[in-house]
């Protein structure tokens, strides 16, 4: 079966540092999402992403991060200037196509930022 | 802004009993609403989910209703076993005007054998 795949699965970079984190959708998806979560928390929506453009985002997602889908499989996230409470797992998860399947998220294993 | 009470934070029960897990949401343009369990270290995987056309829905051990009017969804898990233990997350989905998922502060589940 098909799966959302991140790498690295754990990055550790000092305060200040650029970081960019990977993920490789589902081949035929066409929504792509990245989330965060802070060590014991909920779940928090950053950013969609669907026809090569952001769709929502939240207030967590300011200035410093960016998303990006360079190539026909890749959905990135990148953080300019990392800061010590942007420490958390980051997932990414894509859904596809069709009025029932444009729902369904399916998550990526997710990678564990460490900014010390 | 948009968002998703989940009660309890906490639930114990013994295995064999039922569990049930209840979340509010105030956008009232969510019509998607998943739920997510959550082992430790591991992703979100989804256990069942409802649109919001529908009131009720099942599936072995699990069933979810959706009150639309009242803003309400909650997750019956019945026969509960020790594999059941972990956290779960509802949340809700707004997919028009944009595509966004708001997730509930989750509950800790403890199945006890």
């Amino acid at each position: 079966e098909p799966e959302v795949t991140q790498t690295p699965s754990h990055q550790v970079t000092q305060m200040g540092q650029e970081v960019i984190l990977r993920c490789v959708p589902i081949s035929n998806h066409l929504y792509f999402y990245w989330y965060r979560q802070i060590l014991g928390q909920k779940v928090e929506f950053l950013v969609s992403f669907y026809n090569n453009e952001i769709s929502e985002k939240s207030e967590i997602f300011d200035d410093q991060f960016s998303v990006e889908r360079p190539d026909g499989s890749n959905f990135t996230l990148k953080i300019r200037s990392t800061k010590l409470e942007d420490s958390a797992m980051y997932f990414c998860a894509s859904s596809g196509w069709g009025s029932s399947s444009t729902d369904t998220q399916y998550f990526g294993p997710g990678t564990r930022l460490t900014v010390l | 802004g948009e968002n998703v009470e989940q009660h309890p934070s906490t639930l114990s029960v013994q295995e064999g009993d039922s569990a049930v897990i209840k979340c509010t949401y105030s956008d009232s343009a969510s019509n998607y609403f998943p739920w997510y369990k959550q082992e430790l270290g591991k992703r979100p995987q989804l256990i069942i989910d409802i649109r919001s056309n529908v009131g009720e829905k099942k599936d072995q051990r699990i069933a979810v209703t959706l009150n639309k009017t009242a803003k309400h969804f909650s997750l019956h898990i019945t026969e509960t076993q020790p594999e059941d233990s972990a956290v779960y997350f509802c949340a809700a989905t707004r997919n028009t005007g944009g595509f966004k998922t708001i997730f509930g502060a989750g509950t800790r589940l403890f199945v006890k054998a």
